[in-house]
């Protein structure tokens, strides 16, 4: 069953505006993973960010998370065209076991 | 580091034959490989995990003699779509978990297999 449930499920932006994604949750975590994947390919890991941390940085990735409200956000600044691809969230509840995906949200950035 | 191949990445078979798909970890040992399947526009829904030299998990509603999967060494996993129909037309994508590689809970995904049944 779908754990994750990324808001917007689309947005276009301009180049050099900020993207935000947000993923909400129903169950208890003990991480929530981002992934990044380009039209017809695989999943590229983007960050993953533990229950005892509220927020995460890597380079022009900003992800926070609020366990009271069950929910995360991916902030992406100064977006690039190749930017352009769906963004999905995945939870895992103990930390090795399998990981749940949201619906995605597709990232259009436009030059 | 931690990289996943997938062969084949295209397949067209025709209704009722046999199509494998080869999950190889490239670079590091995969304790645990998964198995997910995407249909256009939605999100990954996990078929089966799997543990080297140990019969796969299935997820349930996932048939497990019509999906067949075979992980017999720590850097290889196949998955088998027997008898294959249309209806199972999808993009097939294997992720691995290994040990000592990078953050543990990360899985590390493959570039995907689209199978067209004709």
């Amino acid at each position: 069953s779908q754990q994750g449930e990324e808001d917007p499920q689309a947005l276009s932006i301009q180049e050099g505006e900020n993207a935000t994604m947000n993923c909400s949750y129903k169950t208890s975590i003990n991480n929530l993973q981002w992934y990044r994947q380009n039209s017809g390919r695989g999943l590229v890991h983007l960050i993953l960010i533990r229950s005892n941390e509220r927020e995460k940085h890597s380079g022009r990735l900003r992800v926070t998370l609020d366990t009271s409200k069950k929910s995360s956000s991916l902030l992406i600044t100064a977006s690039r065209a190749a930017d352009t691809a769906s963004y999905f969230c995945a939870t895992d509840p103990s930390g090795y076991s399998t990981l749940t995906f949201g619906k995605g949200t597709m990232l259009l950035v436009s030059p | 580091g931690a990289v996943v191949s997938q062969h084949p990445s295209w397949v067209i078979c025709k209704s009722g034959t046999s199509v494998k798909i080869e999950c190889r970890s490239l670079d590091f040992q995969a304790t645990t490989m998964f198995w997910y399947r995407q249909f256009p526009k939605q999100s990954l829904m996990l078929m089966a995990t799997s543990n080297e030299g140990s019969k796969a998990t299935y997820e349930q509603g996932v048939e497990k003699d019509k999906f067949l999967i075979n992980h017999a060494s720590l850097t290889l996993s196949t998955l088998t779509v027997t008898s294959a129909h249309p209806e199972d037309s999808s993009f097939y994508i294997c992720s691995a978990r290994g040990q000592g590689v990078g953050i543990q809970e990360t899985q590390y995904f493959g570039p995907g297999t689209r199978l067209l049944v004709l």
